[in-house]
């Protein structure tokens, strides 16, 4: 089971954002991040628990390894408000992803 | 470039099935695992399938196993989802997805738009 927290984050533009993902056990490094704005497919941000994707600016960052696992923004963008969702693929599937975490404006 | 259209979503009554179709275009298909996700409305990823360039590796969420089937054909570049026996709960924009050969089927950088499926009487 994938734990994000919290479930909504409340950050001004330019700010700095830290988003947290929980795994009930140990998934070494196979962990991904993804973003979702509203009507898009999701957008894989991280991989590896902290290779950016292709195009992925450098403000975002992933780090951890085991059960826990943060991705950071370093200074939010307008772009940048979204649904975030962890998923790990340790071992063998099914893969799970975690329940999300929505970054708004304050 | 790398393009993936779901279709075959629609209304459906519970106990009814459903055939949904993924077509890819801009990638070797052969060499990529490819996979479905669903979402419910208003709610969060579940990862529902995914089978392998050969089809010699299949896997299934508990939620759909016995239920539903994967299949490719990759003379067409397609892969498909056989839904069977269909609840109320497998409401959800259904996404294709795959990643870089090297992902061997864990991480999505390519989605699809995605195709609605309701389950309703």
């Amino acid at each position: 089971v994938m734990t994000q927290s919290p479930a909504t984050l409340s950050v001004s533009p330019g700010e700095r954002a830290t988003l947290s993902c929980r795994a009930s056990q140990s998934i070494r490094s196979n962990l991904a991040w993804y973003q979702q704005k509203p009507g898009q497919a999701p957008r894989l941000l991280i991989y590896g628990t902290s290779t950016r994707a292709t195009g992925v600016p450098g403000r975002f960052s992933g780090s951890g390894s085991g059960t826990e696992f943060t991705l950071t923004i370093s200074s939010l963008q307008s772009e940048d408000f979204a649904v975030y969702y962890c998923q790990q693929c340790d071992y063998r599937p099914p893969w799970t992803f975690g329940q999300g975490t929505k970054v708004e404006i304050k | 470039q790398v393009q993936l259209v779901e279709s075959g979503g629609g209304l459906v009554k519970p106990g009814g099935s459903l055939r949904l179709s993924c077509v890819t275009s801009g990638f070797t298909f052969t060499d990529h695992y490819v996979t479905w996700i669903r979402q419910a409305p208003g709610k969060g990823l579940e990862w529902v399938s995914y089978i392998s360039g050969t089809s010699e590796y299949t896997d299934y969420a508990d939620s759909v196993k016995g239920r539903f089937t994967i299949s490719r054909d990759n003379a067409k570049n397609s892969m498909y989802l056989q839904m069977t026996r269909l609840r109320a709960e497998d409401t959800a924009v259904y996404y294709c997805a795959t990643g870089s050969p090297g992902f061997s089927g864990s991480y999505y950088e390519y989605w699809g738009q995605g195709t609605l499926v309701t389950v309703s009487s």
